[in-house]
């Protein structure tokens, strides 16, 4: 019962670097996103997948890559880190790529901060 | 656009009170779906419930209740008899199609509830 699995769970990085947090799901759910967390913003789509291959951007895009190779991962990756990137992150998955009531499965954070 | 507004930021309240969350939200969609999650202390997102737009039969489950009034375009959260254990980040979130036909899944920015023993 894994779930949703997000590495690393804290990561500290200087400004300019770059870096993916890594995201994977074992329940075959064909939509996969990144939302970031901020104080007073709640949560907000970065990017998101409904399928292998197939990919768009959310409300908050600009830094950010993301690629869908397989089902089961989802990277999200820092080109080049700023300190308006500090955030904590999360990954969730569903199995519908239509508006549905399946609740989203979160994984369980990564706190990122650069410097 | 898709948009869900929690007005409330912060709300503390002494244990045992009730306490009411609310939630307004828009969309242009006809079919909709409405959630509720809870971020305890710890971090994690944890659902509560989900409604469809279609059916706004109230429901309660326990101590907690939902009460969606599609008129007003609002999904409000009560918790009955609140507990220490009930303090925690609450979001409301709203799956409708964005406009590549796909899903789309709105987050309010939270109301912090703290329940002071």
């Amino acid at each position: 019962n894994a779930g949703v699995t997000q590495t690393p769970k804290f990561q500290v990085l200087k400004t300019g670097q770059s870096m993916t947090l890594q995201c994977a799901q074992d329940m075959n759910h064909e939509y996969m996103s990144w939302y970031r967390q901020d104080p007073g913003m709640g949560l907000r789509l970065i990017h998101y997948s409904v399928g292998a291959g197939i990919t768009d951007q959310g409300e908050v895009p600009n830094g950010y890559n993301v690629s869908r190779s397989t089902t089961e991962d989802f990277p999200l990756r820092l080109l080049s880190a700023a300190p308006s990137q500090t955030s904590v992150y999360f990954c969730a998955s569903s199995p519908a790529r239509l508006a549905t009531n399946e609740k989203l499965f979160f994984g369980s954070g990564t706190q990122l901060s650069v410097l | 656009a898709q948009k869900v507004t929690q007005a409330q930021t912060e709300i503390s309240v002494v244990e045992k009170e009730d306490v009411t969350l609310d939630c307004v939200y828009e969309t242009r969609d006809t079919t909709y779906y409405l959630f509720w999650y809870k971020q305890p202390p710890s971090g994690e997102l944890v659902f509560l419930i989900r409604r469809n737009s279609f059916d706004e039969q109230n429901e309660i489950s326990g101590r907690y209740s939902w009460n969606f009034q599609k008129s007003t375009s609002s999904f409000n959260f009560t918790i009955t008899a609140s507990q220490v254990v009930d303090s925690a980040v609450y979001f409301c979130a709203l799956s409708d199609l964005n406009s590549g036909g796909y899903q789309k899944v709105t987050f309010g920015i939270g109301t912090k509830l703290q329940v002071i023993p």
